[in-house]
């Protein structure tokens, strides 16, 4: 089945630690959207990709970069977590909304639970 | 700036008891809207998109309408199955990808 994967469901890390999320996606979509959401919250969005352009949403810290080396995958780094960056952090992806008359299906990953101590 | 905005945050029922979520939105021009479900610990499962005023879509137990203002998410004699956070997101005529989504609302259905 296609599908986005996220890798790892669980992560634990130490405050100011470097930390690398990952995704991954047999939908071979263009877009590929990384979110964070806390608890009970609406999920956020950080950055997406445009294949390989990169666009960062004007209020996501510095703290957090991405990469995306190929079509399949897409990395979350988080240089210097603090504790209010403990989260779930969701990847998710989409057709090429300009070619599909502006349709922009998301479809979600399953999380990455990041902790911070 | 894009607004959403859901009620109830939490809503009980018992298992075959109907009832709808409301989703209210603020968007400068609509592309979409969206619902999705999201169960504990796992990322959101699409299940809806609505594009204009009047649109209608059904899955299984699950209806989701849409107004100018706003949408609901009709469901209809739920099951314990059907518990889970339903979010609604909009997308805005002059955003090709971006979602804004609400903090949804919590549906835990009693046997």
């Amino acid at each position: 089945d296609a599908m986005v994967i996220q890798n790892p469901r669980y992560q634990v890390t130490q405050f100011g630690k470097p930390v690398t999320l990952s995704c991954s996606q047999t939908l071979n979509h263009n877009v590929m959207y990384w979110y964070q959401q806390k608890s009970s919250q609406a999920p956020k969005l950080l950055f997406h990709y445009y294949d390989k352009d990169f666009n960062n949403e004007a209020d996501t810290p510095d703290n957090f970069q991405s990469r995306r080396p190929n079509t399949s995958f897409c990395f979350l780094d988080i240089r210097s977590p603090g504790l209010g960056d403990a989260a779930m952090y969701l990847c998710a992806t989409s057709r090429d909304p300009l070619m599909v008359a502006g349709y922009n299906e998301q479809f979600f990953g399953p999380g990455t639970r990041l902790t911070v101590l | 700036e894009d607004q959403v905005t859901q009620s109830p945050e939490a809503l009980r029922l018992q298992e075959g008891e109907s009832s709808s979520l409301n989703c209210s939105y603020t968007v400068s021009g609509l592309r979409g809207l969206f619902w999705y479900r999201q169960d504990p610990g796992k990322g959101p499962e699409f299940l809806f998109t609505l594009y204009s005023a009047g649109e209608e879509k059904e899955k299984e137990r699950l209806k989701a309408t849409l107004t100018k203002k706003e949408s609901f998410l009709h469901i209809t004699a739920p099951k314990p199955e059907d518990s889970a956070t339903y979010l609604c997101a909009v997308q805005a005529s002059s955003n090709d990808y971006k979602l804004s989504f609400g903090a949804g609302t919590t549906v835990t259905v009693r046997a």
